[in-house]
């Protein structure tokens, strides 16, 4: 079973549309939860760290589930500069700084 | 230096030649990683540096592949007798001690074995 799970879509969303991603983690004793973001033919960018209580920044919204061992990442009011591949990271237990990268989801707004 | 920096940005080599990648960590940043990611596929882990402790080598794919760190600083990755499966873009990363800050990438080296 893979680490780190997400569908990899692509989700295909008009300007201003709500879209959201889930993504699944397979060790209980994870960590660390974060979201990066990665352009075609770009490397990938942190977009947010995923804190058990929630945060938010600006349009973008994470939620981590501990008992269902998912986090989401929610985007308000979609843009077109928003259409990228969105990727799950999670560090095992044991090793902070070994992160876990999911294979991504690709996001495409439309005009 | 104000971002990871990794060169050679684009590397063409053929088959069974040896090659060398080199990572240039942000200053101050003690952790340092390799990654690759073939087309359209995901990050795999390669190797991961913490200051002076012994590396963690457990994502190397086979012992054609090796890495160092001289001085808590430049990495270079050593791809030995080069196979056209070892295609991918070559990415490196670093971090603060923690990691929990996450990680920041350089650009990568996309390196194509014909």
């Amino acid at each position: 079973r893979k680490e780190v799970e997400q569908d990899p879509g692509p989700f295909n969303v008009p300007e201003g549309a709500t879209v959201a991603f889930n993504c699944t983690y397979s060790n209980s004793a994870s960590q660390s939860f974060f979201w990066y973001r990665q352009d075609c033919r770009k490397e990938p960018k942190l977009l947010m760290s995923v804190y058990s209580s929630g945060n938010e920044d600006g349009r973008f919204t994470a939620q981590l589930n501990r008992a269902s061992q998912y986090i989401s990442l929610l985007i308000r009011d979609s843009k077109l500069s928003d259409s990228a591949t969105y990727l799950c990271v999670v560090t095992p237990g044991d090793n902070f700084n070994k992160f876990y990268f999911g294979s991504g989801t690709k996001l495409n707004v439309k005009p | 230096g104000a971002g990871v920096s990794q060169s050679p940005s684009n590397k063409v080599t053929e088959k069974g030649k040896d090659v060398e990648l080199r990572c240039d960590p942000i200053s101050g940043h003690t952790a340092l990683y390799w990654y690759r990611q073939s087309l359209g596929q995901g990050l795999e882990f390669l190797i991961y540096f913490q200051g002076n402790s012994a590396p963690d080598k457990s994502g190397l794919p086979s012992d054609r592949f090796s890495a160092e760190r001289t001085g808590g600083s430049v990495s270079t990755l050593t791809i030995q007798r080069t196979q056209q499966e070892d295609s991918a873009v070559y990415l490196c990363a670093s971090s603060r001690i923690s990691g929990s800050d996450g990680y920041t990438f350089g650009s990568g080296t996309r390196l194509t074995v014909v």
